[in-house]
């Protein structure tokens, strides 16, 4: 399978402050990137979907100025948390699809704890 | 909207026997199937998934599972369940191909014990 890696894996960081998470696709070119927030004992909800150059469509209920995005490259999206809050503690998971689109990789993960 | 059901927070079995962790969907058009496992503070791991073709899967581990049109169903099993398998499992659809994110089940905890 394709190799996705994130980083950083586990982030502990202050309200108020902001976090990068970046997501790389390794060995593909992810044209499409979801980002998806996974809450303790919680199924994962996607937050956010991104072509590459192009501005992210958020889902209901997520705040676009709190949670940007930039998919900049064909194998690099970033996901920054800004001002963060202890709500915003989360797991935070990237899905790159390359351009056949039947094959769903997943990186593996970013633990985000806001204090 | 599509959407996945696991109707069983938590699926106990023992060692050695036979295990299934159930899961049932709702979509439009041919719906692509897909279940994961993850361990603590992992990503998710793919098992397996149904596109077309033969309705029973064969996927990693062991593990298949069976898509059922008529009972818009996809069964997670294993015939001889591992400890190490204890984990949580997750259904996942999507209605067909493309760039088109996955809707996930709300996971079911499988605990296999020696």
């Amino acid at each position: 399978g394709a190799v996705v890696s994130q980083h950083p894996s586990w982030v502990i960081c202050k309200s108020g402050t902001s976090v990068k998470i970046e997501c790389r696709s390794l060995d593909f070119q992810a044209t499409t990137m979801f980002w998806y927030r996974q809450f303790p004992k919680q199924s994962l909800m996607l937050m956010a979907t991104s072509n590459e150059g192009s501005k992210a469509t958020y889902e209901q209920g997520v705040e676009k100025d709190k949670f940007l995005i930039n998919h900049a490259s064909l194998t690099l999206s970033t996901l920054t948390v800004t001002s963060a809050h202890p709500e915003d503690s989360s797991f935070y998971i990237c899905s790159p699809t390359g351009t056949g689109g039947n094959e769903q990789y997943f990186g593996p993960g970013t633990r985000l704890t806001v204090t | 909207a599509q959407s996945v059901a696991q109707p069983e927070d938590q699926v106990n079995v023992a060692e050695g026997n036979p295990l299934t962790v159930k899961c049932t969907y709702s979509v439009s058009g041919n719906p692509y199937l897909f279940w994961y496992v993850q361990y603590p503070n992992r990503g998710l791991q793919f098992l397996l998934k149904y596109i077309t073709g033969d309705n029973l899967v064969k996927g990693s581990y062991g593990f298949e599972a069976e898509f059922n049109k008529s009972q818009t169903s996809f069964h997670l099993k294993k015939p001889s369940a591992l400890v190490s398998d204890s984990a949580l499992y997750f259904c996942a659809v999507r209605p067909g191909g493309g760039r088109r994110a996955l809707t996930f089940g709300s996971g079911t905890r499988l605990q296999v014990q020696p």
